[in-house]
């Protein structure tokens, strides 16, 4: 089976842009969850999805935002970027969610100048 | 909001050692997973636990989930080089049957490095 892919893998944006980073999960896997990690921060959950609905949030601002397609590939954005914002965004699947192992793909690295 | 204290921060260990390390949390979890990741990369499940008091191994690797669900530790026996990386412990409290997964907290990371 295919693992988790994530696209683009880097991404360069200025302050104020907004960006779309994207995530296809493992073959039959319909929960999606979005991830940052940061050197200070460490790992932080962001939000998760399940049948094109979002189920859990983490404590991240509105400008945040995610969504899932029906073919269970999620899509999330970040609006009006700010320095902050760049890190490794890590997106990880699994089957149903409840009590389902996470997998990771790669990560997109975003650098925000 | 639930934190884990993961330990040792870094690790410098000779080739051959065992190594140990832990997560603890203030927090009850359902379930313990620890991963590995290395640069630029995502990480990488390396055993998941799923009961109070289990004791899971995988190659060299051995974890064990707490019995008071509020702690974990990993065992590498025999280290080798590629077992360089950062392993991050991560908890998660699964909500009721049939509802959703709840994100994973995670510790800050053991950085383990290998001397030849």
């Amino acid at each position: 089976k295919a693992g988790v892919t994530q696209t683009p893998r880097y991404l360069i944006k200025t302050r104020g842009q907004q960006v779309t980073l994207s995530c296809s999960p493992i073959s039959g896997h319909r929960s999606v969850s979005w991830y940052q990690q940061t050197p200070g921060q460490g790992l932080q959950f962001l939000f998760e999805y399940f049948s094109e609905t979002q189920r859990n949030k983490g404590n991240f601002p509105g400008r945040f935002s995610g969504r899932q397609f029906s073919n269970s590939r999620s899509e999330m954005n970040v609006s009006t970027l700010e320095l902050g914002d760049s890190a490794l965004y890590l997106c990880a699947s699994s089957f149903a969610g409840s009590q389902e192992t996470q997998y990771f793909g790669p990560g997109t690295r975003l650098l925000v100048l | 909001g639930q934190q884990l204290n993961q330990s040792p921060q870094s690790m410098f260990i000779q080739e051959g050692e065992d190594v140990s390390m832990n997560c603890t949390s203030s927090s009850i979890f359902n379930t313990w997973l620890w991963y590995k990741q290395d640069p630029g990369e995502g990480p990488v499940l390396l055993i998941a636990l799923y009961k109070a008091g289990e004791l899971t191994s995988n190659g060299r690797l051995t974890a064990q989930f707490g019995i008071t669900r509020k702690d974990s530790f990993l065992n590498i026996s025999a280290s080798i080089p590629s077992d360089v990386g950062i392993y991050f412990c991560a908890g998660q409290l699964n909500a009721v049957s049939g509802g959703g997964a709840d994100g994973l907290t995670f510790g800050k990371g053991t950085h383990l490095i290998i001397q030849p």
